[in-house]
């Protein structure tokens, strides 16, 4: 069981705008930051978003938000090349702990 | 620009202890500004922290395995390391080294190390 919550899946075809959420609680996503993985056919994690900013040679058709205890990963403009698992992280100030969320898989149509 | 690469034997026998380094190449682990942690990946799973170490030593461990994992730093090699005792075949995963800030989120990851547990 996860401590914050994504879909399991997520589908949209190339050019479609697309958003990936992460819910957690006030002990985590209410009060830190949240950083994005792109993991491609279990290669390792690339960060694509961490908080607002995003990361060097992240493409701009990336952005994250935030609201209350849910943050979003908005892919805008979909392209073949963002079919991954995307999953969520932040810090959990009740468990001590780097906490992540379950993982989303992403397939572009 | 900052690069991580892990290193380490890819099989462990039950209720060995697995080591595992983090070589970390265009740029200090002294630096103030950030933690060095691990992950892990179990086949066809998701993923989980293990732990993160700051530049002055203080570590913060996974509660669920705290009793298990040593997270070191060995500043003269620009390394760090993972220990984990008493290893079982739950333990067999990708290992991942990684570069946090302050809230010790992973923002950089090494290409992972594959460790399996077996007799």
């Amino acid at each position: 069981q996860s401590a914050l919550t994504q879909e399991a899946s997520v589908s949209g075809t190339v050019g479609q705008k697309v958003t990936l959420s992460c819910t957690g609680n006030s002990n985590n996503i209410g009060t830190y930051a949240v950083g994005w993985y792109q993991q491609i056919s279990h290669g390792a994690p690339k960060t694509v978003m961490f908080g607002n900013s995003l990361p060097s040679g992240i493409p701009d058709r990336f952005s994250g938000s935030k609201s209350g205890t849910t943050a979003s990963l908005t892919i805008s403009g979909l392209q073949p090349e963002d079919e991954a698992d995307y999953y969520c992280s932040t810090w959990d100030n009740s468990l001590s702990a780097v906490v992540f969320g379950g993982g989303t898989k992403l397939t572009v149509l | 620009q900052l690069q991580l690469q892990e290193s380490g034997p890819g099989l462990v026998k039950p209720s060995e202890t697995l080591s595992l380094t983090c070589t970390v190449s265009g740029g200090s682990i002294s630096s103030s500004s950030y933690y060095w942690g691990w992950i892990r990946q179990p086949p066809g799973k998701g993923l989980e922290w293990i732990g993160s170490i700051y530049y002055t030593g203080s570590t913060y461990y996974n509660p669920s395995l705290t009793s298990r994992v040593t997270v070191s730093l060995h500043t003269s090699k620009n390394q760090f390391s993972l220990k984990l005792s008493s290893v079982t075949a739950a333990d067999t995963a990708v290992y991942y080294c990684s570069r946090g800030g302050l809230d010790l989120v992973a923002t950089i990851w090494g290409q992972g190390a594959l460790v399996a547990v077996s007799s």
